[in-house]
C-alpha cells in the first residue's frame, strides 16, 4: 500500500525567501504524485502533480516539484514566497493502474511566512 | 473555470440524526470521490464511485454511510446516524480521467 511523509509540521520562512517542503513516498513503482495547498477554511487546490516523463514539473503560483526516483521523494520549492503562500501544504500519491484515482495523503506540513 | 460545489459550507447536527452532505461534481466527470478530513489530521479516503456504483472504499466507509447519484448531476455522502467522531470536514472530489482529482471547498460537519 502506499504512504506518505512529511517530516516537517511547521515550517516558517521569511518572505523573499526560498522555500522547499519534503514529501517522501512509498510504493512499489513509480506513483501519481500531486501537491495540493489548504489555505484556512478553504478547499484543497491542485498545485501541480507528476505523472511521468521530465521530472521537475512547473505547477501554479510560481511552485515546481522534482521527482527523484532514488529518494522515493517529491519535494516542493519556490525561490521566492510571498506571504499569501501562508497555508497548508499536502503532498498525495496515487497509484497507477488500480483503475480508480484514490490519493493517500501525507500529514501536511503548515507554511508560516514572516515579514 | 470549472469547479466542484458542495453544500451546505457547515452543518450541525445532534448525535444519532442522519446527514446528508450534497456535492455537483464537474459536469463531464465520470469519476467521484467523498474524502474527510479531521480536525488537525490528515485527508484521508473514504469511498470512489463511477458508472453509478462503488468502486473503492476505505475501512472508515462503514454501513452507516452511503454515497448516491440519485440525479446525474448531484452526488451525496449520506451518515445514517452520526457520532461525534464524524464531525470532520468533508470534501467532494471528481475526476475526469483517472489522474488529477479536483476538490470541492468542503463541508464541515459538526455533531453535537
Amino acid at each position: 500500500a502506499q504512504s506518505v511523509t512529511q517530516p516537517d509540521i511547521h515550517i516558517t520562512v521569511s518572505e523573499g525567501a526560498s522555500l522547499e517542503l519534503r514529501c517522501n513516498y512509498s510504493y512499489g513503482a513509480t506513483p501519481y504524485l500531486f501537491w495540493y495547498v489548504q489555505s484556512p477554511g478553504q478547499g484543497l487546490q491542485l498545485l501541480l502533480k507528476y505523472f511521468s516523463g521530465d521530472t521537475l514539473v512547473q505547477g501554479i503560483k510560481g511552485f515546481e516539484a522534482e521527482f527523484k526516483r532514488s529518494q522515493s521523494s517529491f519535494n516542493l520549492r519556490k525561490p521566492s514566497v510571498h506571504w499569501s503562500d501562508a497555508a497548508e501544504y499536502f503532498c498525495a500519491v496515487g497509484a497507477p493502474n488500480t483503475g480508480f484515482q484514490k490519493l493517500v495523503f501525507g500529514t501536511g506540513t503548515r507554511l508560516l511566512v514572516s515579514p | 473555470e470549472p469547479e466542484v460545489t458542495q453544500t451546505p459550507s457547515h452543518q450541525v447536527t445532534q448525535m444519532g440524526q442522519e446527514v446528508i452532505l450534497r456535492c455537483v461534481p464537474i459536469s463531464n466527470h465520470l469519476y467521484f470521490y467523498w474524502y474527510r478530513q479531521i480536525l488537525g489530521q490528515k485527508v484521508e479516503f473514504l469511498v470512489s464511485f463511477y458508472n453509478n456504483e462503488i468502486s473503492e472504499k476505505s475501512e472508515i466507509f462503514d454501513d452507516q454511510f452511503s454515497v448516491e447519484r440519485p440525479d446525474g448531476s448531484n452526488f451525496t455522502l449520506k451518515i445514517r446516524s452520526t457520532k461525534l467522531e464524524d464531525s470532520a470536514m468533508y470534501f467532494c472530489a471528481s475526476s475526469g480521467g483517472r489522474l488529477e482529482a479536483f476538490f470541492g471547498q468542503g463541508t464541515r460537519l459538526t455533531v453535537v
